[in-house]
């Protein structure tokens, strides 16, 4: 079985500083890795994914993150917050790519921006 | 190029009524997934429907929920005599292809029917 624990329910930083959201896997098959974004009452947005190949995932909106099998990990990463970053993230995982059996989610961190 | 469109936005129901929920995947997807969403949670895996065909139901409750995708029309999510629990953000998404696509199975995602039992 699958299952996604995001690190902090909120996490707050500062307009210009940088974002780390945490996200921590259990897979028993080579995982697929997805980072969606959610505004207020829309639906999710693909920020980026990890298939195979490069560990550093490059996403919309100059976000990142990189796939450390070691850790067990997939965080993202984005060097400077900007005002619009504000909204729910949310990391996934797959063992088909996201196909067949559907995503498992974790529960979310609101990304909270200072000005 | 429309994305995912889910009707209604917003869905009031009285215990006891039923809720039919309704998703048209992206042009050429023929691919759909239903999720929950409850307040504070992440998205829950529902059902994985193919045209006229259920794939994956595991996530389904056994009772009084139901969904289909028929060869022509949207994505139904039906709920019978709802109760107050029922109460959530109910998401679909489509894709271009399923497992075994590697690369091209992403996932796109409607704005979700927020469900309201009184």
């Amino acid at each position: 079985a699958q299952s996604v624990t995001q690190l902090g329910s909120h996490v707050s930083v500062s307009e210009g500083a940088l974002v780390l959201l945490r996200c921590n896997y259990s897979s028993s098959v080579p995982p697929y890795l997805f980072w969606y974004v959610q505004y207020p009452n829309q639906g999710l947005q693909l920020l980026l994914k990890y298939t195979t190949g490069a560990t550093l995932v490059k996403g919309i909106n100059g976000f990142e993150a990189e796939f450390k099998k070691s850790e067990t990990s997939f965080h993202l990463t984005k060097p400077s917050a900007h005002m619009s970053d504000a909204a729910e993230y949310f990391c996934a995982v797959s063992d088909s790519g996201g196909g067949a059996d559907g995503l498992t989610f974790g529960k979310g961190t609101h990304l909270i921006i200072q000005p | 190029n429309a994305g995912v469109m889910q009707n209604p936005r917003h869905l009031v129901r009285r215990r006891g009524q039923e809720a039919r929920l309704r998703c048209s995947p992206m042009k050429g997807h023929s691919h759909v997934y239903w999720y929950r969403q409850l307040p504070e949670e992440g998205l829950k895996f529902m059902v994985y429907l193919q045209k006229e065909n259920i794939i994956d139901e595991s996530g389904m409750p056994k009772e009084r929920f139901s969904a289909e995708f028929p060869k022509e029309g949207p994505s139904i999510l039906r709920i019978q005599q709802v109760v107050r629990g029922d109460s959530a953000a109910y998401f679909c998404a489509s894709s271009l292809s399923g497992q075994g696509a590697r690369g091209r199975n992403i996932q796109y995602f409607g704005a979700g029917t927020r469900l309201s039992v009184l």
